[in-house]
């Protein structure tokens, strides 16, 4: 079963604007991760923030974790259209090792 | 560094028969998976390696598929015999510890049965 899901499924925005992509998951976690897949390529890693982090930044990435909630948020700042993209968020829970198991994805669209 | 590789990049098959995917993690790397992507969904594990022996296949649907991680570094997955619904993309990460941060993808191989 899915472990993560990430909500839209699709967003389409204009180059300069933020994206905000969510993504909800139903076990304890020991990290959750950002990765990003351009079209017929492979996954590239974004970001990981740990259970006992709420938040972390890397260049324009914003990446946000509530672990009551069971949810995180993934911000793009500054969009670019070479940020055109599926991004999946994937989960290692608590009890899986290390097994990433991942989402459905958001396809991001940035229009020039 | 180097990154993963992977071969073939494509790979068109008839069903029924036998396919062989390879895998050369980054240098170093103790832990392997095998992901299976179909298209429009999120990758799904089918095994994971550390070094050469096997630590979660419980998604492995073991009557058609094996794999192996000879000497803990090189992998092959194989499918025999291939049926249409195994066209994906096979995907093959590496990370240098069991809980060692974010993975390292190969670009994959895809797979179309026919």
């Amino acid at each position: 079963s899915q472990q993560g899901e990430e909500d839209p499924q699709a967003l389409s925005i204009q180059e300069g604007e933020n994206a905000t992509m969510n993504c909800s998951y139903k076990t304890s976690i020991n990290n959750l991760q950002w990765y990003r897949q351009n079209s017929g390529r492979g996954l590239v890693h974004l970001i990981l923030i740990r259970s006992n982090e709420r938040e972390k930044h890397s260049g324009r990435l914003r990446v946000t974790l509530d672990t009551s909630k069971k949810s995180s948020s993934l911000l793009i700042t500054a969009s670019r259209a070479a940020d055109t993209a599926s991004y999946f968020c994937a989960t290692v829970k608590e009890t899986s090792g290390s097994r990433l198991t991942f989402g459905e994805g958001t396809q991001l669209t940035v229009n020039p | 560094e180097a990154g993963v590789a992977q071969s073939p990049r494509y790979k068109i098959i008839e069903k029924r028969q036998s396919v062989a995917f390879w895998c050369n993690p980054i240098s170093g790397h103790a832990t392997l998976y095998w992901y299976q992507q179909i298209l429009g969904q999120g990758p799904k594990l089918l095994i994971q390696f550390q070094n050469n022996g096997v630590v979660d296949d419980s998604q492995l649907p073991k009557d058609r598929f094996s794999a192996e991680r000879l000497k803990g570094v090189d992998s092959t997955l194989k499918i025999q015999p291939a049926k249409l619904e195994d066209s994906a993309v096979y995907l093959c990460a590496s990370s240098p510890s069991f809980r060692g941060g974010g993975y390292t993808f190969g670009s994959g191989t895809r797979l179309t049965v026919v």
